[in-house]
This record gives C-alpha cells, structure tokens and sequence, in this order.
C-alpha cells in the first residue's frame, strides 16, 4: 500500500469543525482512502471511505483533492469524546491487512 | 461494541512461556486478521484468514507465532516461548468481504505483558 503522511497531532477547541489533512501524493489509480480512529484503550474503529468523489457519513465527511494527492477528513463539530488517534489509510489491490502509519493525535480541549 | 470479541482482555506471563488469543469475529463475516500494537505505534498486520485459509503472513510473524481458524469461525493466535519484546496489544479484525473497499470492523484486543 502506498505510503501516507499526515500530522503527528492537532488541537481544536469543543463544539468547533475540525479539519484533518492527510498527503499521499503515490496513490494509485485504485486505492481507496480509509479513515480509522483509535480511542484511549480501544481497538481501532472505521470512520469513512473513498475513492474519488467527496463523502458524507454520520461521522464525518471525506473531502478529496481532484488529483487525489492529498484528503480531509472533517469532523463537522467536534466533542470531547472525538479525542483519539486517527489513521489515513490507503488500500487496493488484494484488499490485505490495513498498513497504518503513527496517525494524527487529536486533542479537543473543552 | 463493533460484534469483534477477543479473549483474554488482558495476559500477564512470564518469559518463555506458551500463550494463546482467542477471537470471535462478526458470523458472517469471511475475512479474519491478526494485528499487533506497541505503545505509541499504529497497528502493524500480522496475518489474515479467508475462512479457514490463512492466506499471508507478515514478516513480523515469527515461527514463534502461528495462527489457525478452524472451520472459517473464531480464530487464535498462539506465541510460544515468549519474550519481553512479544509484550504488545493484540488485534483482531473482521471483514465481510475481500475487496479494497470493504470495513473492517476491529476487537476491543488482548494487552500481553511478559515479565
């Protein structure tokens, strides 16, 4: 799986949108973006997927360049409980195990 | 609660000795993967089962390790002769299907602590 890059950690205040950005200027042509968070002392958990158009979910939404190098994820507005480590994954191919980076740590002070 | 359960929670054992992980994965679905997460580390694959043929195998895998899924159901995960390096999160997830676009849908893990 091609190889993302997102930041290390971002901060954002309660009840405010957050925008989280993630690079992967080596997609493929048949990668899809996964987004997937991990809360303090949990397993990960699937926030949203795509491929090239832009998508919406109860979670969060998807924005995806048009060149497909690069992808946001937005949480519309963020609670306490949006606290967690999330993971830009990418995935084709053979739809093997997920590769996941060290993800963005994100904090939500209240 | 994702349908992903995982037995034990947690495993304290000593060096060199014999530990086994128990998953039970969503009943439907086809796909089983084994994960492992050090502390400040995403997940890194382990392996993964389409029904009950264990189809890759990561390099992290030593011969150490092995894991079965009879039956296509709940699958484990074996490490023998443990060390200190083994200590880790244990994941387990489960997949419907075999494509790039699929979920997978992880277990809460097993902590493994080897003194």
């Amino acid at each position: 799986d091609a190889k993302t890059t997102q930041p290390n950690s971002m901060e954002s205040n309660e009840e405010e949108p957050v925008h989280l950005p993630c690079n992967h200027s080596t997609i493929s042509g048949t990668d899809y973006i996964h987004w997937y968070r991990q809360l303090p002392s949990q397993g990960p958990e699937y926030v949203i997927h795509g491929l090239t158009s832009n998508v919406n979910n109860r979670m969060a939404s998807l924005a995806i360049a048009e060149d497909r190098k690069s992808s946001t994820l937005i949480l519309h507005r963020a609670t306490l409980r949006d606290a967690a480590v999330y993971y830009c994954i990418l995935r084709g191919g053979g739809a093997d195990g997920l590769t996941f980076g060290k993800g963005t740590h994100l904090i939500i002070q209240p | 609660d994702t349908g992903v359960s995982q037995d034990p929670r947690h495993k304290i054992t000593k060096r060199g000795q014999n530990v086994t992980f128990r998953c039970d994965p969503i009943s439907e679905h086809n796909r089983l993967y084994w994960y492992r997460q050090t502390l400040g580390q995403g997940p890194e694959f382990l392996t993964y089962f389409q029904n009950e043929a264990q189809l890759e195998k990561s390099r992290l895998l030593s011969d150490r390790f092995s894991a079965e899924r009879p039956k296509g159901s709940f699958s484990t995960l074996e490490i023998q002769r443990t060390e200190q390096g083994d200590s880790a999160m244990y994941l387990c997830a489960s997949s419907r299907l075999a494509r790039s676009s699929d979920t997978q849908y992880f277990g809460p893990g097993t902590r493994l602590t080897v003194l």
